[in-house]
């Protein structure tokens, strides 16, 4: 069965440090996976795709299949990065679709 | 705002009873999905509905059933309810029905709470 892990609930790094939200799956076909973020009072929202290999807000994600893990990464954190992350791992069947995420990680990123 | 709306945003039942929880998509999606949020856990997927069919089906109770009307919008049900069925609930919908792209556009939530 497929599943997703994100081992920390809660990552503090101060501002301007490196970030790495680490997420892992188990899946036995090709994968296809996301991160989403929810910013405070705001709408859980996609921030990027494995797919489309992008930097988004510079936030990038390596698929790296032989460790099955899907780490979103930024060189440098922002205040305005604080938010709450979910890796999800994308299963389309041809007639039925649907995500499974993670339990997500919380980013605060302190002065 | 055309984004997916639901309603109720809080409510508060108490164990035995039944509630219905809405969800209008965005304008033209005809995908919609419910997940299932408990404290300290992710979410959990429990249907998915396209056009009015139901396409998949997660982790949802026998006690759970949903569906989704002509004009789109869906309806969670829950029945016999218990403590542990206090949670968040999402809606979210996409334009179509394979989510290529991965991109589901959720509500705000509606936030259960069975005493």
């Amino acid at each position: 069965a497929q599943r997703v892990t994100q081992p920390e609930k809660l990552l503090s790094v101060f501002k301007g440090a490196p970030v790495e939200l680490k997420c892992n799956y188990s899946y036995s076909g090709s994968p296809e996976l996301f991160w989403y973020v929810q910013y405070s009072r705001q709408r859980l929202q996609l921030l990027l795709r494995h797919i489309s290999r992008e930097s988004i807000k510079g936030f990038t994600a390596d698929l790296n299949k032989g460790e099955t893990s899907f780490h979103l990464k930024k060189p440098f954190a922002q205040e305005e990065d604080s938010a709450m992350y979910y890796c999800a791992l994308g299963q389309n069947t041809g007639t039925a679709s649907k995500l499974t995420f993670g339990t997500g990680t919380r980013l605060q990123v302190t002065l | 705002d055309s984004g997916v709306t639901q309603t109720p945003k809080h409510l508060i039942t108490a164990t035995g009873q039944r509630v219905t929880l809405r969800c209008s998509p965005r304008s033209g999606d005809l995908s919609v999905y419910w997940y299932q949020q408990s404290l300290d856990q992710g979410l959990q997927f429990l249907i998915q509905y396209y056009n009015g069919e139901e396409r998949a089906k997660g982790n949802i109770l026998e006690r759970f059933s949903a569906q989704q009307f002509p004009d789109l919008h869906s309806e969670l049900n829950l029945s016999s309810l218990e403590l542990g069925d206090s949670a968040l609930y999402f809606c979210a919908s996409s334009p179509r029905l394979i989510i290529n792209t991965g991109e589901l556009f959720f509500g705000e939530g509606s936030r259960l709470t069975v005493l």
